[in-house]
């Protein structure tokens, strides 16, 4: 596709249930990032993936939280036993690890509420 | 660690007048970028312009200029002939050239732009 898309646009769900977030990145870019953004407040990074691998998740916030990227394009944010404070707008990015400063490009963002 | 800071939460501007948002880092690093992004009501984050720590001229995009200075820590955003389309939450964010970095931003609270008619 022609942009970094992400489904579903809404999630509503119950404390204590399993959700998953799917990012879709640009066709080519290598690099893939997951931010979450709590209301009133800038993006936080929370994992990178170069590849199939994640190389760094240094901002997942508990062992609740999970990343997957089977096959070094789509990705999918797991987050079990939702809590309420888990509810935020979850953006994906990605982008063309090369000789340029990698620009990243965001996808419209899931907005996750947890009732 | 490095920082980001966006002291002013909201800003306002007449259309087709000046504007300039401000944003200051802390970094012990000596090379990195620097970006702004604007993000609407759709969520998407859209990129404004992006600075090069190493270099010393200021970016330009169209109405949109930084003004960049790196002894200060300042990255501020001067948006001229402001449009109604222009209206929307604005950030600032850092990010490390270091080779083994995993080149994650690290962006600001956002100032959220608002243009009157």
């Amino acid at each position: 596709g022609a942009g970094v898309s992400q489904t579903p646009s809404n999630k509503v769900t119950e404390k204590g249930k399993y959700v998953e977030l799917r990012c879709d990145p640009i066709s080519g870019h290598t690099a893939l990032y997951w931010y979450r953004q709590s209301l009133g407040q800038g993006p936080e990074f929370l994992i990178y993936f170069q590849g199939t691998g994640a190389a760094d998740d240094s901002g997942l916030p508990n062992d609740r939280f999970f990343a997957v990227r089977p096959e070094g394009s789509v990705s999918t944010l797991k987050i079990q036993r939702t809590e309420r404070g888990d509810s935020a707008v979850y953006l994906c990015a990605s982008s063309s690890r090369g000789s340029k400063p990698d620009t990243q490009y965001f996808g419209p963002g899931t907005r996750l509420t947890v009732l | 660690a490095q920082t980001v800071t966006q002291s002013q939460p909201e800003m306002s501007v007449q259309e087709a007048e000046t504007v300039t948002l401000s944003c200051t880092y802390d970094t012990s690093e000596s090379d990195y970028y620097l970006f702004w992004y604007k993000q609407p009501p759709s969520r998407q984050m859209i990129l404004v312009i992006r600075q090069e720590a190493y270099k010393q001229q200021n970016a330009t995009e169209n109405r949109f200029s930084v003004n960049f200075q790196k002894a200060a820590k300042s990255f501020s955003l001067k948006i001229s002939d402001s449009q109604l389309g222009d209206a929307a939450m604005y950030f600032c964010a850092y990010r490390s050239a270091l080779p083994s970095g995993t080149y994650k931003y690290i962006f600001g609270t956002g100032t959220r732009l608002k243009v009157l008619a």
